[in-house]
């Protein structure tokens, strides 16, 4: 079974730091995600990747940038953290780019800026 | 760009009750159609996708969910819906462009079931 883990639960930081947050995936998938989840808005898209070394933007790429050194890992960064990025973030993994397959995610980071 | 639309974004129902959940997107191409849910607390796991061939898909507890191509629909349903199933329901779709398959999502529907 397929296993996306997500550093922290719950992280606080205050406005103007710079944010990381980390997500692994032991299913050596080709392809990640990064996306925010806000009350009656849903799954947004903020960045992927569909290999090592590779990243492409999604629908609200704004204020965050990514980092895909290792297959495994998909890091993402808030350069500088503004309150309006308070959410709950979701990793997820799919197994290749040309798959139709299901993506798998992980429990979430529910991050508060102060 | 492909788009999701649930139109229902909170339901209300008593155990028993039946269910019917709204998805349509829009994308005239080849697509790939999934329910996800997430139970409180938990993440995002699987009910059921549709790929190809039998337009009513069946998936985990109990759920059934019907591609119905020209009317670019998506349904999810169950008969008989338990207090277990209060969660958060997800309808995505995978559409294939430039010969990737890009995934969008609704906004949710959040769906409490009363014992």
């Amino acid at each position: 079974d397929v296993k996306v883990t997500q550093s922290s639960r719950y992280l606080v930081k205050r406005t103007g730091e710079k944010v990381f947050l980390e997500c692994v995936q032991d299913m050596d998938h080709e392809n990640m995600f990064w996306y925010r989840q806000d009350p009656g808005l849903g799954l947004r898209l903020i960045y992927f990747s569909y290999d090592v070394k590779m990243k492409e933007k999604g629908d609200i790429p704004e204020g965050y940038s990514v980092s895909r050194e290792k297959k495994e890992r998909f890091s993402l960064i808030l350069e500088s953290a503004s309150t309006n990025q308070t959410s709950m973030y979701l990793c997820a993994s799919r197994i290749r780019q040309k798959s139709n397959q299901p993506q798998h995610f992980g429990d979430g980071t529910r991050l508060s800026i102060l | 760009a492909q788009s999701v639309s649930q139109h229902n974004h909170h339901v209300i129902l008593s155990e028993a009750a039946s269910l019917e959940l709204g998805c349509n997107y829009s994308y005239g191409g080849t697509v790939n159609l999934f329910w996800y849910v997430q139970y409180p607390g938990q993440h995002l796991q699987l009910l059921l996708k549709y790929f190809s061939g039998d337009p009513l898909v069946k998936g985990i507890k109990g759920f059934e969910a019907e591609f119905i191509k020209s009317k670019f629909s998506f349904n999810l349903r169950k008969p008989s819906v338990q207090w277990s199933d209060t969660a958060e329901y997800f309808c995505a779709v995978n559409a294939l462009a430039g010969g990737s398959y890009i995934p969008t999502f609704g906004r949710g529907t959040s769906l409490i079931v009363h014992p």
